[in-house]
């Protein structure tokens, strides 16, 4: 599975949005890009997915660089429910989810 | 209605000993994991079961054996408990072969001392 980077940790002010990047350089054209979130004291969950075209659901956005090399999720109105460890991770259809570090997200209130 | 619960949540024991470990998903996803996260909150799969199929074993030490009685159920069994199997162990489902996200359960949190 490519490699992807992401900042350590972001800080952001609740009510605003927040943009969390994502560098995938490596990535192959069968490479989906999956974005994941870890509350504290709880397992992993599904945010968003997508391949090429930008999606929205209703937990957030992600935007894709039209090369694919990287992409943004966007949580819209950030919440204090919305400090965890995000993470994005390559996956080819039908592989296995391996994760990263991730990025702290720390929302103030 | 939990999709993806496990138990016991929490698990104290002494070395040596032997414990097991239950994942139940309510979801008909075909396909079920366990992960390990260490004190390092890094999350590494450890096996992944297909229809009562092992399909992933990530070099996992032999005295951790997973069973899947039927497509529902993943339990993991350690045996000869080490202070270094201290973690929060998750299981999560999905279905094989589509590109829908995995469902994880709360996780357990295994203390061995």
């Amino acid at each position: 599975d490519a490699k992807t980077t992401q900042p350590n940790s972001m800080e952001s002010n609740e009510e605003e949005p927040v943009h969390l990047p994502c560098n995938h350089s490596t990535i192959s054209g069968t490479d989906y890009i999956h974005w994941y979130r870890q509350l504290p004291s709880q397992g992993p969950e599904y945010v968003i997915h997508g391949l090429t075209s930008n999606v929205n659901n209703r937990m957030a956005s992600l935007a894709i660089a039209e090369d694919r090399k990287s992409s943004t999720l966007i949580l819209h109105r950030a919440t204090l429910r919305d400090a965890a460890v995000y993470y994005c991770i390559l996956i080819e259809y039908g592989n296995k989810l391996v994760f990263g570090a991730g990025t702290i997200l720390r929302v103030k209130s | 209605d939990t999709a993806v619960s496990q138990t016991p949540k929490y698990l104290v024991t002494q070395m040596g000993n032997d414990k097991s470990i239950k994942c139940e998903q309510n979801l008909g996803h075909d396909t079920m994991y366990w992960y390990k996260q260490d004190s390092k909150k890094f999350l590494k799969i450890m096996f992944s079961y297909n229809n009562k199929e092992l399909i992933i074993n990530e070099t996992v030490p032999n005295r951790f054996s997973p069973k899947s009685p039927d497509k529902a159920h993943l339990n993991l069994h350690i045996n000869s408990l080490e202070l270094g199997d201290s973690a929060v162990y998750f299981c999560a489902s999905r279905d094989y072969g589509t590109n829908y996200g995995y469902t994880f359960g709360s996780g357990t949190r295994l203390t061995v001392v």
